[in-house]
């Protein structure tokens, strides 16, 4: 079974701090993998997506990393701000013309003065 | 350029009431996802639309839920009769055809079944 597991479950950091955020999964035959930040009552936006091929994406201060051989992704927040308050979505991408996607269950992320 | 827009934003409903939710996709986009997404978990595809043919409702429960997009643009979940255990948030994203492409997620529709 499909499956994607994200640690922690939430996380608590001062502003300015570093984090970084794990992901590990068990989708094949694998296809992509992406990183959505979901804002309290709004839907998920991505942060990143990354292929077989690529090893690390970044988009400003998010930087993903992606291991294919030991199925994990990590997602690394520099400088953090009040602003990257919100959940943090694993989802992994399976190949074919019915291709699904896998959701983690996310980090919830609170960044503090 | 418009993203996914859904309505209501919010509903409170009687438990055994009739509810329903509309989704206009991104323009261009054939590609309309159906999620459901309870508190501290992540989203669930229920429906999935390749213009207006339902290509995967293996995760629909067909027994009280159904959708339409009839022309294959916008699209529209129904809840008869609703029960407690649907109060969730209902996420609606659309991409580009075949899934194999990044989708953009509207705001949801919080669903409250009292």
């Amino acid at each position: 079974k499909n499956q994607v597991e994200q640690s922690p479950q939430s996380l608590i950091i001062l502003e300015g701090k570093n984090c970084t955020l794990q992901c590990n999964y068990t989708v094949s035959p694998f296809s992509n993998l992406r990183w959505y930040k979901q804002d309290t009552g709004r839907g998920p936006v991505s942060l990143t997506i990354m292929t077989f091929s690529e090893n690390t994406k970044s988009n400003g201060r998010y930087t993903a990393t992606l291991d294919a051989d030991t199925k994990q992704s990590s997602l690394h927040i520099t400088a953090s701000q009040l602003s990257d308050s919100a959940s943090y979505i694993c989802v992994v991408s399976s190949t074919g013309t019915a291709s699904k996607l896998t959701f983690g269950t996310g980090t919830r992320l609170q960044v503090t003065l | 350029e418009a993203g996914v827009v859904q309505s209501p934003r919010y509903k409170i409903i009687e438990k055994k009431q009739p509810v329903a939710f509309w989704c206009n996709p991104i323009s261009g986009h054939n590609t309309l996802y159906w999620y459901l997404q309870n508190l501290g978990q992540g989203p669930e595809l229920l429906i999935r639309y390749e213009n207006e043919e339902a290509v995967d409702d293996s995760q629909l429960p067909k027994d009280r839920f159904s959708a339409e997009r009839l022309k294959g643009v916008d699209s529209t979940l129904k809840i008869q009769p609703a029960e407690l255990g649907d109060s969730a948030v209902y996420l609606c994203a659309s991409s580009l055809a075949g899934g194999r492409y990044e989708q953009y997620f509207g705001p949801g529709t919080r669903l409250t079944v009292t």
